[in-house]
């Protein structure tokens, strides 16, 4: 899982909560993600941020917020909006947002619904 | 519309036999092309990728695949497998072309089971 760092590893929520996972990562990597995994659907992209102080939707962006403010950071909540939370969320990083660079990933968190 | 498919949700080898897993991919422009496994409960690693030149690309821990852009497939394979290799492994492209930013996409993973 290399230099990037999630925390918490589990997480629960409650009904109406607001709650926010934590990505750092230590190898100077200008680009990093957030991604969603369910069972049997593989990967799906939340948010991206190419670079500090700038972020673009994902494919699943709708119920999520992010924060891009230093550059080792890329925080995610998951907001009350999000009315299906429960799943395994991944933060990755690469070098810079293109298309040739491999992105790695950290250990991940996992979000429960109480 | 960019896609991946890996057409087998479960693959079950014995131990020392080759195995392969399947890929294939639609993108706009240039494939770029990767494999990554996850074990339970953690993140996913990176084994190798394709960016051009030589269509067989070796990896990580034996792995190699190989680049076949007139079936556009991105075959994992090994030639002798082992207990440890049991994973998911998915297989992801990303193209070069319009609308492409950020975009990394996922198949849906292929379980690899090696028996004793």
């Amino acid at each position: 899982d290399g230099g990037i760092t999630q925390s918490p590893k589990y997480l629960f929520r409650k009904e109406g909560q607001n709650v926010t996972l934590s990505c750092e990562q230590n190898l100077n990597h200008d680009a990093m993600y957030w991604y969603r995994q369910d069972p049997g659907q593989g990967l799906r992209l939340i948010y991206y941020s190419q670079i500090v102080n700038d972020f673009q939707k994902g494919d699943i962006a709708e119920g999520y917020s992010v924060s891009r403010e230093k550059k080792e950071s890329f925080p995610l909540t998951v907001t009350s909006a999000q009315k299906n939370p429960t799943a395994f969320y991944l933060c990755a990083s690469s070098p810079i947002d293109r298309a040739e660079e491999t992105q790695y990933f950290g250990p991940g968190t996992r979000l429960l619904v109480l | 519309a960019q896609s991946v498919a890996q057409p087998e949700d479960q693959v079950n080898v014995a131990e020392g036999n080759p195995l392969t897993v399947k890929c294939t991919y639609s993108v706009s422009g240039n494939p770029y092309l990767f494999w990554y496994v996850q074990y339970p409960n953690r993140g996913l690693q990176f084994l190798l990728k394709y960016i051009t030149g030589d269509n067989l690309v070796k990896g990580s821990y034996g792995f190699e695949a190989e680049f076949n852009k007139s079936q556009t497939s991105f075959h994992l394979k090994k030639p002798s497998a082992l207990v440890s290799d049991s994973a998911l492994y998915f297989c992801a492209v990303r193209g070069n072309g319009p609308g492409s930013q950020g975009n990394l996409i996922f198949g849906k993973g292929t379980k690899l089971s090696v028996k004793p």
